[in-house]
């Protein structure tokens, strides 16, 4: 069984850019939810996508976007960055209440 | 809206010590509780989890937490540490809010273990 994985691992961008980050979810899993880990804090959710559908949204503004394919992986996408966009994003897929997460992705903005 | 507490920022025990972290949640409902471990650098992986019955739920690596809801607490133990236990731990509490299911976790604690 394949657990999630995230791509790319580490990542350098310049305030402005957009950038686009990727999670295949664990086999058998259709719902994957998204997390902005800043340094030193827990994970904060960001949004949860289900059979392809949005499916509920935290406090971020509406730069930060997503899609869901129909084999259950998912995109980040956020536009016009920010220094405080700097951050490790985590993925996590579930099936049920229990939720396995990814490696990460190391956002830096400069 | 559901919160988690985890009061202690940093913790250091010896090799060979008990552990025992502390969490606090805020939640209306019966909780869905979760305790991941986190290395530098790494992804989150799930210890142990509770969702209903025994207050005493055993997890990977030896830890064990319990659930005690007068308290609101779901404390993570551990008898001896081992000094591969250093790393991060947090607290998590889900809860639906309304079509989805989410995480709220706690801020960290973060272990060192001495030789």
């Amino acid at each position: 069984e394949t657990g999630v994985t995230q791509s790319p691992t580490h990542l350098i961008k310049t305030r402005g850019q957009q950038v686009t980050l990727r999670c295949s979810s664990q086999s058998g899993h259709n719902t994957v939810s998204w997390y902005q880990q800043a340094l030193g804090q827990g994970p904060q959710f960001i949004f949860q996508y289900y059979r392809e559908e949005e499916n509920g949204r935290g406090n971020f503004p509406p730069r930060f976007s997503g899609l869901q394919f129909p084999n259950y992986s998912s995109e980040l996408n956020v536009n016009a960055l920010e220094l405080d966009d700097s951050a490790l994003y985590l993925c996590a897929s579930s099936s049920h209440l229990e939720q396995y997460f990814g490696p990460g992705t190391r956002l830096t903005v400069t | 809206a559901q919160s988690v507490t985890q009061p202690d920022i940093h913790i250091t025990v010896s090799e060979g010590a008990s552990l025992e972290l502390r969490c606090n949640y805020s939640y209306g409902a019966t909780p869905y509780l979760f305790w991941y471990v986190q290395s530098p650098g790494q992804g989150l992986q799930l210890l142990l989890k509770y969702f209903s019955g025994d207050t005493l739920v055993q997890g990977i690596k030896g830890f064990e937490a319990e659930f005690k809801r007068s308290q609101s607490s779901f404390n993570l133990r551990k008898p001896s540490v081992h000094w591969s236990d250093a790393a991060e731990y947090f607290c998590a509490v889900g809860a639906r809010g309304g079509s989805n299911y989410k995480l709220t976790f706690g801020k960290g604690t973060l272990l060192t273990v001495n030789p």
